[in-house]
């Protein structure tokens, strides 16, 4: 079936620092792929999507492109603050039979900035 | 603010009673997701209603029970609890089940902590 694996984190980086969190996908046909992020003591919240190949998502210096070659969708920022500290998720919605709509997630990327 | 509204926000129960979770959806959306989020499985969804019918079943328990009533306000009902489902309950909603691309708004969750 469908599935999702990230890095495994967690990630702590220095403020101001690059931000690169991988993300690569088994899926069938062509899903669309989406970035959440997850504050402490929140639900998730959409970062950013793609729904086809090629597509960049992108939103608060956040970006990731649709890879169909190398089944990826990794997550990059150019210069991470102390705000950024999260919890990352990437997920995929399938787009063939009773797949369509729920979202498959990976385990979840715990990233820290520190000052 | 994401529009979802989740009650109760804390729940602590013991094996083997049962309880009832609660998710209002944004207005306007008819569809509703529920997703479980523990330590050792990661976030999983669990299952999705569009107006008041079933549409998608994940890993769900059969000793889990969901339903969506004529308000769109959907209830997850959790039975002969133990203690592995201690988790954290997210409820989504988006405007429609289908097509592929389809963005969900999470509440807030609901964690469930059975003693």
């Amino acid at each position: 079936g469908d599935s999702v694996t990230q890095m495994e984190g967690p990630v702590t980086l220095s403020e101001e620092a690059f931000l690169t969190i991988n993300c690569t996908y088994t899926a069938t046909g062509y899903p669309s792929l989406f970035w959440y992020v997850q504050y402490p003591g929140e639900g998730l919240q959409l970062l950013l999507k793609a729904t086809k190949a090629d597509d960049k998502g992108s939103n608060k210096g956040f970006e990731a492109t649709y890879r169909k070659e190398t089944t990826s969708f990794h997550l990059e920022k150019g210069s991470v603050q102390v705000s950024d500290s999260a919890v990352y998720f990437c997920a995929l919605s399938g787009n063939y039979g009773g797949s369509q709509g729920n979202l498959i997630f990976g385990k979840g990327t715990k990233l820290s900035v520190k000052p | 603010d994401s529009g979802v509204t989740q009650t109760p926000k804390h729940l602590i129960t013991a094996t083997g009673q049962r309880v009832t979770l609660r998710c209002s959806p944004r207005s306007g959306d008819l569809s509703v997701y529920w997703y479980q989020q523990s330590l050792d499985q990661g976030l999983q969804f669990l299952i999705q209603y569009y107006n008041g019918e079933e549409r998608a079943k994940g890993n769900i328990l059969e000793r889990f029970s969901a339903q969506q009533f004529p308000d769109l306000h959907s209830e997850l009902n959790l039975s002969s609890l133990e203690l592995g489902d201690s988790a954290l309950y997210f409820c989504a909603s988006s405007v429609v089940g289908t097509p592929s691309y389809n963005e969900q708004f999470f509440g807030p969750g609901t964690r469930l902590t059975v003693l």
